[in-house]
């Protein structure tokens, strides 16, 4: 079975502050992983993924994650907060086996205190 | 702009109606489907198709009905709208030379009275 928990529903750090989101995930097959960004009442924007290559991924905006599969998880980071950096993040898994379905974790709202 | 495209972003349905929600892509993808978000709950897949004439199911496909009748569109039709349908839908796309990195609609907010 596939699933992806992460591990805070909240997360709150201030402007400059660096930021970690944090996932963890089940697959029953090599896994390709992403992170979407979603702004109030926005869609969903890639931030970066994994998808078998280089396990420290970089992504746009700065932001960054490290697939590790001895812990089956991929945090997300980023060095320095923006006030911008405000939204929710979703970790997603596809696990592959053909059937191009993703799973999703249940969103980390990030706020960003000036 | 090449993009996901959907239509209406709002919708207020009266319980028993019904409706099509739109959604057209043209990155020429076979992979298409409909999502549905709650809040706490992250997305949940309603249906999927991976190419013309071809759908499935997801893990919440009860009160809805898909179609696939060329690559571009992939309409949602609700038959009988009930308040449990009150949510934020999202289209998503994707190929298998996008890594598996899905592009989203804007989605549409609808609620049902």
């Amino acid at each position: 079975a596939q699933s992806v928990t992460q591990l805070d529903s909240h997360v709150s750090v201030s402007e400059g502050t660096p930021v970690l989101l944090r996932c963890n995930y089940s697959s029953s097959y090599s896994p390709s992983l992403f992170w979407y960004v979603q702004h109030p009442n926005k869609g969903l924007q890639l931030l970066l993924k994994y998808t078998s290559a280089a396990t420290l991924v970089k992504g746009i905006n700065g932001f960054e994650a490290e697939f590790k599969k001895s812990e089956t998880s991929f945090h997300l980071t980023k060095p320095s907060a923006h006030m911008s950096d405000a939204a929710e993040y979703f970790c997603v898994l596809y696990s592959g086996a053909g059937s191009y379905q993703l799973t999703f974790g249940k969103g980390t709202k990030l706020s960003v205190i000036p | 702009n090449a993009g996901v495209t959907q239509t209406p972003k709002f919708q207020v349905l009266k319980t028993g109606q019904s409706m099509t929600l739109q959604c057209a892509q043209d990155m020429n993808h076979e992979y298409m489907s409909w999502y549905r978000q709650d809040p706490g709950m992250g997305l949940r897949l309603i249906h999927y198709s991976v190419g013309a004439g071809i759908t499935d199911q997801g893990e919440v496909p009860n009160g809805y009905n898909v179609s696939r009748s060329t690559t571009e569109d992939f309409p949602l039709r609700l038959l009988s709208a009930a308040p449990s349908q009150t949510s934020v839908y999202f289209c998503a796309s994707t190929s298998v030379g996008q890594g598996h990195g899905y592009t989203f609609g804007s989605g549409t907010r609808l609620t049902v009275v």
